[in-house]
């Protein structure tokens, strides 16, 4: 089983519609990154978060460390927001690395 | 502002020739680096990192290596591929000693060994 599941792994919506993807890790972490992939590969860091909630824009990233979950909301989708987004931990003690999960890759439509 | 540059962007290479990629980082100092490989419907994984000048940390028994001859300057290596190193690469970095600070890639490498 791996540290770090992701879910839905694909993900189909219509634009505007209201998204949530989930991410639960089964490790001590010291903080959650989300990253989103872009079809040429480019990774942008969304956002990093070790308690409560964060916004920007339409986007917001919440973690319950007691629960070890964590979701990626997007409010009123938009074509240009398909991609792949990742859930990554930085487990603790361990400085430096980050594990990653596999993705949930998102497509909205029109 | 910091940036990360990455090269070159695609790669094909036949079985048993070597490798380098490259990546640099501007506007920074002391960086933590890291390279990641993506293969083909799986989650990053990271291959090096490293906190300082000829200080490198492998995380996976490979055929590749890496070395950091400059500060800001980080470079993939084999000497002889093989098909399993097919993949996307991916260059990153993060400020020294904060451990809850976000990370930054570059564009990414896609390789493939025929």
């Amino acid at each position: 089983k791996n540290e770090v599941e992701q879910s839905p792994q694909n993900l189909t919506a219509q634009e505007g519609e209201f998204i949530t993807i989930n991410c639960s890790y089964s490790v001590g972490i010291s903080a959650l990154h989300w990253l989103q992939q872009h079809p040429g590969g480019g990774i942008v860091s969304l956002f990093m978060l070790s308690s409560g909630k964060k916004k920007h824009g339409r986007l917001i990233a919440t973690i319950n460390i007691q629960e070890k979950h964590s979701s990626l909301h997007i409010t009123a989708s938009h074509p240009r927001d398909s991609a792949v987004y990742i859930c990554a931990v930085r487990v603790s003690g361990t400085a430096s690395k980050l594990t990653f999960g596999t993705g949930t890759r998102l497509q909205v439509t029109l | 502002s910091q940036t990360i540059h990455q090269w070159p962007a695609t790669l094909v290479q036949p079985v048993g020739s070597p490798l380098s990629l490259e990546c640099t980082v501007e506007g920074t100092s002391n960086p933590n680096l890291y390279w990641y490989r993506q293969a083909a419907g799986r989650g990053l994984q990271l291959l090096f990192y490293s906190v300082g000048i000829g200080q490198i940390s492998s995380e996976v028994p490979q055929n590749l290596s890496a070395s950091r001859p400059q500060d800001r300057q980080f470079i993939l290596s084999s000497k002889k591929l093989l098909l399993s190193d097919s993949g996307f690469y991916l260059c990153a970095w993060s400020p020294l000693d904060r451990d809850n600070s976000p990370l930054h890639f570059g564009n990414g490498t896609r390789l493939t060994v025929t």
